[in-house]
C-alpha cells in the first residue's frame, strides 16, 4: 500500500508569483484535503476534493485554488503569494465517507 | 464555536509517566475526534480517534478519555518512551460532508530518559 506523498519537499518563492503544489493520495482513497500549517500551529483546513470537484472550502481567499484528477491525485494552486503564505502545506487523503484522514509530508513554502 | 482548545502547550515527563493531553471543543456537531502525532518536518500521523458512543478507547499504549457531556476528550500515553518525544494534536470534525478536521494548537511533548 502506497502513502500519500507530495511534492516539492521544499520551495522557496518570491512575493506576488504563483505556486503548484502536487500530491497523490493513498492507494484506493478518492478524497484529498490540503491544510496549511503555520510555524508553530496546528494545521488549517483549505479545501477538500472528491470526484474532481471542490467538496468543503476552509477560510482562504480564492486566490488558493485546486483540481482533482481522475487518478485522485490533486494540485494546490496559491497565486499572489504573500509573506504569510510562508508555511508547511499539507495533503492527507481518505475515503469518501469515511473519517480517517492521512497525511503527507508536506510541502514547506518559504515566501520572500 | 469552530475552535478546539488543546493544553498544555509543552508537557515534560520521565520515561515511564504518564503523559495526559486535554481538549475542548464547543461544537456538538462534531461527531468525530482523531489524535495526531508529528514529529520535525514530518506531516502528522494519525495515533488513535474516538466517535461520541464511547467514553474510552485504547490502542496500544495510547488512550483517548471522552466526555461527551463536558465536551473535553484527552490523550493518555501509558509507559512513555523517549521515542515519544513530539508534537501531538487533537482534532475533531463531522462525520457527514466535508471532513474539515479543526486542529488544536498543539502540545509539545518531551519524555526524558
Amino acid at each position: 500500500e502506497t502513502g500519500v506523498t507530495q511534492s516539492p519537499t521544499h520551495l522557496i518563492k518570491t512575493r506576488g508569483q504563483q505556486v503548484t503544489l502536487r500530491c497523490s493520495s493513498q492507494s484506493g482513497h478518492n478524497t484529498v484535503s490540503w491544510y496549511q500549517q503555520a510555524l508553530g500551529q496546528g494545521p488549517q483546513f483549505i479545501f477538500q476534493y472528491y470526484r474532481e470537484e471542490e467538496n468543503g472550502r476552509g477560510n482562504f481567499p480564492p486566490r488558493f485554488s485546486g483540481l482533482q484528477f481522475p487518478n485522485y491525485s490533486s494540485e494546490l494552486n496559491v497565486n499572489a503569494l504573500e509573506l504569510d503564505d510562508s508555511a508547511l502545506y499539507l495533503c492527507a487523503s481518505s475515503l469518501a465517507g469515511g473519517s480517517e484522514q492521512y497525511f503527507g509530508p508536506g510541502t514547506r513554502l518559504t515566501v520572500t | 464555536q469552530q475552535q478546539v482548545k488543546q493544553s498544555p502547550q509543552s508537557l515534560i515527563v520521565q520515561k515511564g509517566g504518564i503523559p495526559i493531553i486535554n481538549c475542548a471543543y464547543e461544537n456538538t456537531a462534531f461527531d468525530y475526534f482523531p489524535w495526531y502525532q508529528q514529529f520535525p518536518g514530518k506531516g502528522p500521523a494519525l495515533l488513535i480517534a474516538i466517535r461520541p458512543d464511547v467514553s474510552e478507547k485504547k490502542e496500544g499504549r495510547f488512550t483517548i478519555s471522552f466526555n461527551k457531556s463536558a465536551k473535553q476528550f484527552s490523550l493518555h500515553i501509558m509507559d512513555s518512551q523517549p521515542g515519544d518525544s513530539a508534537t501531538y494534536f487533537c482534532a475533531a470534525s463531522r462525520v457527514q460532508g466535508a471532513q474539515k478536521l479543526v486542529f488544536g494548537q498543539g502540545t509539545r511533548l518531551t519524555i526524558n530518559p
